[in-house]
């Protein structure tokens, strides 16, 4: 079982304010890093997946970063709107088909 | 519209009984999943299935069961042998392969024992 860990697992900030949260992963047996948008009473939605050392996604404000050596995956919000208010999760999938989910970074952004 | 359905969204079981949460997709994707949720944990893989009429356990099995004799549904049954039955169920489906693997996903369903 890969272990897929996220901190913070909440997170308040203020309208307008960058913010950045951290997914680690065994480094490991990796095949790919997925980030996901979950907001409440929606399904989660994809916002990237990334698979290559040093790899950068860009979506709008939201950004992330791969570091597979150290196991680690940045996910940064630039200028943080109310809209972006949801729960972040991270997915790791090995050699298996399959996505080993992080319990999810809860982001709240205060108008 | 392409996507996948999950029902109801909100069930309700008394202890001692069987349940069966539905999942319906219309997006033509081999394999499926049932995903668990607990407050304060991530998504807890129950079940998997990547082809029809087969099926295989994933991190936290006991206690359920599944079928999967159509492509498009793949409903999850939650036994009396469940200990802890009250959570938010998630049924995914998957497309592509290794590094190219995205999961889709249903709105859910909330159970409640009663």
């Amino acid at each position: 079982i890969l272990n897929v860990e996220q901190s913070p697992q909440s997170l308040h900030v203020q309208e307008g304010d960058s913010t950045n949260f951290t997914c680690s992963f065994p480094s490991s047996n990796f095949y790919a890093l997925h980030w996901y948008r979950w907001e409440t009473a929606k399904s989660p939605e994809a916002l990237f997946v990334m698979t290559l050392n040093g790899d950068e996604k860009k979506k709008g404000r939201i950004s992330a970063t791969l570091n597979t050596k150290e196991g680690y995956s940045y996910l940064y919000i630039k200028g943080s709107q109310p809209e972006d208010s949801a729960t972040y999760l991270c997915a790791s999938s090995g050699s298996a088909r399959q996505l080993t989910f992080g319990s999810g970074t809860q982001l709240t952004v205060l108008p | 519209d392409g996507g996948i359905t999950q029902s109801p969204k909100y069930l309700f079981r008394k202890e001692g009984q069987n349940v069966t949460l539905s999942c319906e997709q219309n997006l033509n994707h081999d394999a499926m999943y049932w995903y668990r949720q607990d407050p304060g944990q991530g998504l807890r893989l129950i079940y998997y299935s990547q082809i029809v009429n087969d099926f295989q356990k994933g991190d936290i099995a006991e206690g359920y069961s599944v079928s999967r004799e159509k492509k498009e549904s793949f409903p999850l049954t939650v036994t009396s042998a469940q200990k802890n039955p009250t959570a938010f169920y998630l049924c995914a489906t998957y497309r592509g392969r290794r590094e190219n693997t995205e999961a889709f996903f249903g709105q859910g369903t909330r159970l409640t024992v009663v």
